[in-house]
């Protein structure tokens, strides 16, 4: 069964730091990995898809990076914002495509940017 | 686009009744998911729906029941609920494009069972 750990669960900078949030997964024949951010009391946003044969995705400030073989990833915040502080979940869909299509997440790491 | 639309947003049950948690979305995807989240347990995938006609249990579907309406809409209903279903209970689509295969979450129905 996959399993999917956050480290840290939570997590408080200042204002402008680098950061980096951590996802790792029992289970390497994924299909691909997500990052989602969750702000409190609403539903989830996608924001980066890695595909198992890709390394890494950027998207603004954000870089997520992916190492199949060692169950894991990152996602990269650079010069973090007020605006960035929110639940951020991780999730692996297993399986080649064909009939599994399920999400397997992690607790999720509650960021806190101070300004 | 409205997205993934979820009826109602809150809802306080007692023990035994029973109810029907609505979902739609407008993004013509084929894949529909029902989940819940709760505290130090993560969201967790109750039953879902990879294309019309067809539903398949999650990781946690007892007491719970689905309904694939049509390409647009999956229902989720408990027929009996119980104090242990209190959560919240998020709707998703996805496309199951192999390029895109971003799944899209709806608000989220926060249930309370008394």
């Amino acid at each position: 069964k996959q399993e999917v750990t956050q480290i840290p669960a939570a997590l408080s900078v200042p204002e402008g730091e680098n950061l980096v949030l951590n996802c790792s997964f029992t289970d390497s024949a994924i299909y691909n990995l997500q990052w989602f951010r969750q702000d409190p009391g609403k539903g989830l946003t996608s924001l980066l898809l890695i595909q198992s044969s890709q390394r890494e995705q950027t998207s603004g400030r954000l870089n997520a990076s992916l190492d199949k073989s060692s169950g894991r990833s990152t996602l990269y915040i650079a010069a973090s914002q007020p605006g960035d502080s929110a639940t951020y979940l991780c999730a692996v869909r297993q399986g080649s495509g064909g009939s599994n299509y399920k999400l397997t997440f992690g607790k999720g790491t509650l960021l806190t940017v101070n300004p | 686009n409205a997205g993934v639309t979820q009826t109602p947003k809150f809802q306080v049950l007692k023990t035994g009744q029973s109810m029907t948690l609505q979902c739609a979305q407008d993004m013509n995807h084929n894949s529909m998911y029902w989940y819940r989240q709760d505290p130090g347990m993560g969201l967790r995938l109750i039953y879902y729906s990879a294309s019309e006609g067809t539903t398949d249990k999650g990781e946690v579907p007892n007491g719970y029941n689905v309904s694939r309406l049509n390409k647009r809409e999956f229902s989720l209903r408990l027929e009996s609920a119980a104090p242990s279903q209190t959560s919240v209970y998020f709707c998703a689509s996805s496309a199951l494009d192999s390029r895109t295969d971003t799944q899209y979450f709806g608000p989220g129905t926060r249930l309370t069972v008394l």
